[in-house]
């Protein structure tokens, strides 16, 4: 039940981009994205709703195809303050709390 | 004002202790989680209320137990503590399956 994330890491330099992918075995009503920084808490990016609403970050984006029960999350021009895990979120089977992936760890550097 | 406020923020106890987090929410939400996150940063649910409702309760030892005196608030209690507990924990608030706001997170040490 819990959604598959990819890649496990990634390295950037400034002004590069990056996709994270997120796949899960069951259909979606919804698909969540979190950054955690360091030390603090999940911070809300972006949440992706089944019929293609979005709402979120203004310099992230992010599709979500039903069909195929995946997620990508787009992170154009990377800034330093990028870094972070990101943490994709599905709704358990009852629909009632978020199952989250494993994380990706975005490291951009100067 | 925080939206979503825990403590303690830190907590150092022995193994075989009962301790308690608290967690309080001003947002108005209707569903309150408890999370743990492991050294491995995967982030568990545990536990989620709904209008004072218990309606999920995953597959965690009973020697931990949610309390939730009103819908702004979800303690969680933590009977005879061993090594394997100490994470860090975070408290979540949402509305309609809408977005997720987390505390700051309690970091639970068990020695």
């Amino acid at each position: 039940q819990q959604p598959v994330q990819s890649p496990q890491a990634v390295i950037l330099r400034e002004g590069e981009d990056a996709v994270i992918n997120c796949s899960s075995s069951k259909a979606l009503y919804s698909v969540h994205w979190y950054r955690q920084k360091h030390g603090e808490a999940p911070v809300f990016l972006m949440i992706l709703l089944k019929g293609g609403e979005q709402k979120g970050h203004e310099k992230i984006s992010a599709s979500f195809n039903e069909k195929k029960q995946q997620s990508s999350l787009y992170l154009t021009a990377s800034q330093l303050s990028y870094s972070g895990t990101y943490f994709c979120g599905t709704e358990n089977q009852a629909g009632t709390a978020l199952i989250f992936g494993k994380g990706t760890t975005l490291s951009v550097s100067s | 004002d925080t939206a979503v406020s825990q403590t303690p923020k830190y907590l150092v106890t022995q193994m075989g202790n009962d301790k308690s987090i608290k967690c309080e929410q001003n947002l108005g939400h209707d569903t309150m989680y408890w999370y743990k996150q492991d050294s491995k940063k995967f982030l568990k649910i545990m536990f989620s209320y709904n209008n004072k409702e218990l309606i999920i309760n995953e597959t965690v030892p009973n020697r931990f137990s949610p309390k939730s005196p009103d819908k702004a608030h979800l303690n969680l209690h933590i009977n005879s503590l061993e090594l394997g507990d100490s994470a860090v924990y975070f408290c979540a608030s949402s509305q309609d399956r809408g977005t997720y706001t987390f505390g700051s997170g309690t970091r639970l040490t068990v020695v």
